[in-house]
């Protein structure tokens, strides 16, 4: 099974952009839909994407249309998100997720990325 | 489309069962048979317990089950141990390549 491991705690400024990455072992990343759910402190989950190999482009949850981009690297398995225009209420617990098709929801998680936005 | 409405708390004494509710529409989140749910303990990352309503991946105990009505799918816990005390969320596949996810349900066995 895939395992996933993401980069490091982020401390943002407000409106500056953040790269979270991703990193596939056990599997190629490219075999895999690729989804990324956010976790505001204390609150449930929240979908904000999902890269999907077959079509090459992501899809996107209304709320982080034109601000977030998610793209992923095969040579080096490897997903990205990156959001811009950071916002305090864009703290939370960015979470990758694989899964085997669109239609269903993430099987197996990162360990999840904190990133925490203040002025 | 909207979140999944879960109950935000649910409570049992141990070997007691209890059932978690999750509910969609008919025009997203309701209307599919790919739901699944997740266990998160404090600090961790979800892990998948139930797919497809009610299937249960390699080494999740049978304690837990699935189930779905109409627009409403259902965890049950059964044999409630204390491990079990940690937070649950369903998510499901909404249509157009979009998933959607629950509020959660903080489950304390008492």
């Amino acid at each position: 099974q895939v395992q996933l491991v993401q980069s490091g705690a982020e401390v943002k400024k407000t409106g500056s952009s953040v790269k979270v990455s991703c990193k596939a072992s056990g599997g190629i990343i490219s075999n895999y839909v690729i989804t990324w759910v956010r976790q505001a402190p204390g609150q449930g989950l929240e979908w904000m994407g999902t890269f999907i190999p077959f079509f090459g482009t992501p899809n996107f949850a209304q709320n982080f249309q034109g601000r977030v981009t998610i793209t992923a690297d095969g040579s080096t398995s490897t997903a990205y998100m990156e959001m811009n225009s950071l916002r305090s209420e864009d703290t939370a617990v960015y979470f990758c997720a694989s899964g085997s098709t669109a239609y269903h929801p993430p099987d197996f998680w990162g360990q999840g990325t904190l990133v925490t936005v203040s002025s | 489309q909207s979140a999944l409405t879960q109950p935000p708390s649910a409570s049992g004494s141990p070997g007691q069962s209890v059932t978690i509710s999750c509910t969609g529409t008919s025009s997203d989140g309701g209307a599919y048979n790919y739901v699944s749910w997740y266990q998160q303990h404090p600090g961790k990352a979800p892990k998948l317990i139930i797919y497809e309503v009610s299937k249960r991946p390699s080494g999740v105990p049978d304690r837990f089950s699935g189930s779905k009505s109409g627009n409403t799918a259902s965890l049950t816990v059964s044999g409630l141990q204390a491990e079990d005390e940690a937070d649950y969320f369903c998510g499901s596949y909404a249509g157009n390549n979009n998933l959607v996810f629950g509020g959660g349900t903080k489950l304390t066995v008492l």
